[in-house]
């Protein structure tokens, strides 16, 4: 148990459907991340929101959009997704301002069929 | 943009053999330095990380890395590995004041009796 915690564990979704990844972190951090993890590739950071505020977009496809409603919470919500977004997500957190490492959830296996 | 290489896509070893896993980094500020292991299964977890001071950092399970600034790498090492230690090795870079992680591609590790 890292005080990060994801769901769903896995998911297999068409590509027309609409789904939600969910992150809630549990530590007291006010930066969220979403990574997105692929065989052979380096992780890939995809969206940070630091004090709730999106900081940072590394040209994420649009069909990937995330949402932060608080410090402890952190969605991606998935539509229209291409058999190449089939990954691993994991999200993870830290304090803004600390000499302070990332905490990382166990991921969601995401399969697009 | 910041990037960091880790040498070896996949390292087999036997128990008891020493190891040493390769990272450098491209940047030529500040910076924070990390390795994290994933186990099968599992998330990733910090083995451990250099912030300041004595350039040689120890973690748990008995590694160790080493901060050379003029070589601009980080490499990890253990001096006698288990089977226990199988899995993936991922070196991570930040900037002074909490900027996002920055992977490398990952080493796996197989450890054989």
């Amino acid at each position: 148990e890292t005080g990060v915690t994801q769901t769903p564990r896995h998911l297999v979704m068409g590509m027309t459907n609409k789904k939600s990844l969910k992150c809630e972190q549990h530590l007291g951090h006010n930066a969220m991340y979403w990574y997105k993890q692929s065989a052979k590739k380096p992780l890939e950071l995809m969206f940070v929101y630091s004090l709730e505020e999106r900081v940072e977009n590394n040209s994420v496809p649009s069909r990937f959009s995330p949402e932060c409603p608080n410090s402890s919470h952190l969605f991606l919500h998935l539509h229209t997704l291409q058999p190449e977004d089939s990954a691993l997500y994991l999200c993870a957190s830290s304090q803004v301002g600390a000499l302070a490492e990332a905490f990382f959830g166990q991921g969601t296996r995401l399969t697009v069929v | 943009a910041q990037s960091v290489s880790q040498h070896n896509h996949h390292v087999i070893l036997s128990e008891a053999a020493s190891l040493e896993l390769g990272c450098n980094y491209s940047y030529g500020g500040t910076v924070n330095l990390f390795w994290y292991v994933q186990y099968p299964g599992q998330h990733l977890q910090l083995l451990l990380k250099y912030f300041s001071g004595d350039p040689l950092v120890k973690g748990i399970k008995g590694f160790e890395a080493e901060f050379i600034k003029s070589k601009f790498s980080f490499n990890l090492r253990k001096p006698s590995v288990q089977w226990s230690d199988t899995a993936e090795y991922f070196c991570a870079v930040n900037m002074k004041g909490n900027t996002p992680l920055v992977f490398g591609k990952g080493t796996r590790l197989s450890v054989i009796a």
